[in-house]
């Protein structure tokens, strides 16, 4: 089925390990973001690329990396986990550059890190 | 100040109720606005975008006063499967979407 593809599902890290979420969309959508979401919160957005080549931070990029490999897939990296990183981290893309229309979300990847 | 403020809820109502969410955004440059649906543990899903006229989409309504800067969703004939998380999304030109955290809503028998 066409859609956005996360990985891993659900991981458990210890404090100052490292690891890189990974996201793929097959619907040959220009743009890709990464959010975060906490209890009690809504998705706080840490970094998006608006096309291939390109990545902008958003609201709360501290202790994140990510690289838009090509069209098709946008990773996001952790260098030195820390317990304040545990959340539910949802990738997305749209079709039209940024103009708000035609998300997409993964089912999202659920880190702990102890 | 939060860019976008929803009351958190949770408004529990019997099936067959109507119920109405609000949600306020702080920037005017805003352009477009959305109502995003997020079942537990799931990920969101647009529910509707909503228009400065209005719009309906069965039992659902969205409204916008960009004067006021305040969106509403109501919901007629509430039933079972519309409990969730319902999130007030806007966009500025030239970011990504700006999410409300939610307010959830529980419809029982």
């Amino acid at each position: 089925n066409a859609g956005v593809t996360q990985t891993p599902k659900f991981q458990v890290l210890k404090t100052g390990q490292s690891m890189t979420l990974q996201c793929a969309q097959d619907m040959n959508h220009n743009s890709m973001y990464w959010y975060r979401q906490d209890p009690g919160m809504g998705l706080r957005l840490i970094y998006y690329s608006a096309s291939e080549g390109t990545t902008d931070k958003g609201e709360v990029p501290n202790g994140y990396n990510v690289s838009r490999l090509n069209k098709r897939e946008f990773s996001l990296r952790l260098e030195s986990a820390a317990p304040s990183q545990t959340s539910v981290y949802f990738c997305a893309s749209s079709e039209d550059g940024l103009s708000g229309y035609g998300y997409t979300f993964g089912s999202g990847t659920r880190l702990t890190v102890v | 100040r939060k860019e976008v403020e929803q009351d958190p809820g949770p408004f529990n109502v019997p099936e067959g109720a109507t119920v109405a969410f609000n949600c306020t955004y702080s920037n005017s440059a805003s352009q477009s606005f959305f109502w995003y649906r997020q079942d537990c543990r799931k990920e969101p899903k647009l529910l509707m975008s909503v228009y400065s006229s209005g719009n309906e989409d069965g039992r659902f309504t969205a409204q916008l006063n960009r004067a006021s800067q305040y969106i509403s969703l109501l919901i007629r004939d509430s039933k079972l499967s519309d409990s969730a998380t319902y999130l007030c999304v806007v966009n500025q030109a030239g970011t990504a979407l700006i999410f409300g955290k939610g307010t959830t809503l529980s419809v029982s028998s």
